[in-house]
């Protein structure tokens, strides 16, 4: 396979239940990023790991959860979610971020998990 | 802090049309500007990018945006629509510190026959 892939793509939950959300990039990027796409919201960047450590939680609630065992892997537990946190999770790369922490690379996008929780 | 605005929340053409999708930005600096286009069910695919080199910067598929910093514009055009086309188009700007990109709320096409 080559790209960003997500799975799984549909994904259906309760509350108390605990899932997690995998992505895998075959691209020999450095840089891995979670984020939550809302109906009528922009794109909301949860996480950022730059060589698997974790460079920004933009103050994301710790009902999600996320790891990052290697450069190519990067993964979101989820636990006891709200209805509200129902939408499309995307997973992207980037080659890495610089020293200087600016971010210009391009990012690759896979398909994304449709999250509904009950 | 960077934020971008598109002015148009959905646009109607017909095939073989031009296209004219608007973004606006702010930002303190001169900043890297993006558009991606997601299509139903797909992630998000760059269409151009612009990193303060040549101003107007062409993409795939016939794509083309026109940086102008006078006007902190990034209008993404192409000058005859496909029914392929027909996507949610989103404008972004890269942040100055930190490493997020910030994302318009989008911009839905419909190309009709």
């Amino acid at each position: 396979e080559t790209g960003v892939t997500q799975t799984p793509r549909h994904l259906v939950m309760g509350m108390t239940n605990k899932k997690s959300l995998k992505c895998e990039q075959h691209l020999g990027h450095n840089a891995m990023y979670w984020y939550k796409q809302s109906a009528k919201k922009p794109l909301e960047l949860m996480f950022v790991y730059n060589f698997k450590e974790q460079t920004e939680n933009n103050s994301v609630p710790s009902r999600f959860s996320p790891e990052c065992p290697n450069s190519s892997h990067l993964f979101l537990h989820l636990h006891t979610l709200q209805p509200e946190d129902s939408a499309l999770y995307l997973c992207a790369s980037s080659q890495e971020l610089t020293a200087a922490g600016l971010n210009t690379d391009t990012q690759y996008f896979g398909p994304g998990t449709r999250l509904t929780v009950l | 802090a960077q934020s971008v605005t598109q002015l148009d929340s959905h646009v109607s053409v017909s095939e073989g049309t031009p296209v004219l999708l608007r973004c606006n930005y702010s930002s303190s600096y001169s900043p890297s500007l993006f558009w991606y286009v997601q299509h139903p069910n797909k992630g998000l695919q760059l269409l151009l990018k612009y990193t303060s080199a040549a101003t107007l910067v062409k993409g795939i598929n016939g794509f083309e945006a026109e940086f102008k910093k006078s006007e902190t514009s990034f209008h993404l055009t192409k000058p005859s629509a496909h029914m392929s086309d027909a996507a949610e188009y989103f404008c972004v700007v890269s942040e100055d510190s930190g490493y997020a990109l910030n994302f318009g709320k989008g911009t839905s096409l419909l190309v009709t026959p």
